[in-house]
């Protein structure tokens, strides 16, 4: 069972260039959803989904798209890099929408913008 | 909107004693969910205890239990017999409806434990 997995670890982008982070589950989840990490602000909500074909804007959203065509995988898209979009992005995702429901955490890719 | 607080920005503890990390929240909801999780160095967020708002009882968790207090709206962290390992960042979370059912984290303690 491989849980939650993010590609690519690591990576380095000019100011402009556009890449996806990609973000996949085998735990058949209904709820996805991407953070991203910065000192001392905590995880703050990017994107969510709460099942394929849907999905809704977080707390800093702009810069960023995201889909959701199947129940495994969410990426994430930025359009056009930006210094301020340097830090750490975690996908997470959740079995249903019950609050006792904890959320499990991919492994995180750490992303320099240049 | 459900917002969580942490005042601890940094903290230090001997190791083999006990330490209690401090969390706040705010919410109109009647039902949520509270988590902690704990990011060592190497970046992952691993899952540690978990507290409904209508659950009687306190959490525990082997080493851990969530001291909560409903009525102050409170939901600390105690770390019993602290060990070396337990040297981490440690954020606090809630799920709440009124967030889409979102995870709202804290911007979390930085926990040093001392030889």
């Amino acid at each position: 069972n491989a849980g939650v997995t993010q590609t690519p670890k690591f990576q380095v982008l000019k100011t402009g260039q556009s890449m996806t982070l990609q973000c996949a589950q085998d735990m058949n989840h209904e709820y996805m959803s991407w953070y991203r990490q910065d000192p001392g602000m905590g995880l703050r909500l990017i994107h969510y989904s709460v099942g394929a074909g849907i999905t809704d804007q977080g707390e800093v959203p702009n810069g960023y798209n995201v889909s959701r065509s199947t129940t495994e995988d969410f990426p994430l898209r930025l359009l056009s890099a930006a210094p301020s979009q340097t830090s750490v992005y975690f996908c997470a995702s959740s079995q249903n929408r019950a609050t006792n429901y904890g959320y499990t955490f991919g492994s995180g890719t750490r992303l320099t913008v240049v | 909107a459900q917002k969580i607080t942490q005042t601890q920005p940094g903290m230090f503890v001997q190791e083999k004693e006990a330490v209690t990390l401090d969390c706040t929240y705010d919410t109109s909801d009647q039902s949520y969910g509270l988590f902690w999780y704990k990011q060592p160095s190497s970046g992952e967020m691993i899952f540690l205890i978990y507290q409904g708002s209508y659950d009687e009882q306190n959490a525990t968790e082997g080493r851990y239990s969530l001291n909560f207090q409903k009525a102050r709206k409170s939901a600390n962290l105690v770390i019993s017999a602290s060990q070396l390992g337990d040297s981490a960042m440690y954020f606090c979370a809630m799920r709440a409806s009124g967030s889409a059912r979102q995870l709202t984290f804290g911007s979390g303690t930085q926990l040093t434990v001392l030889p």
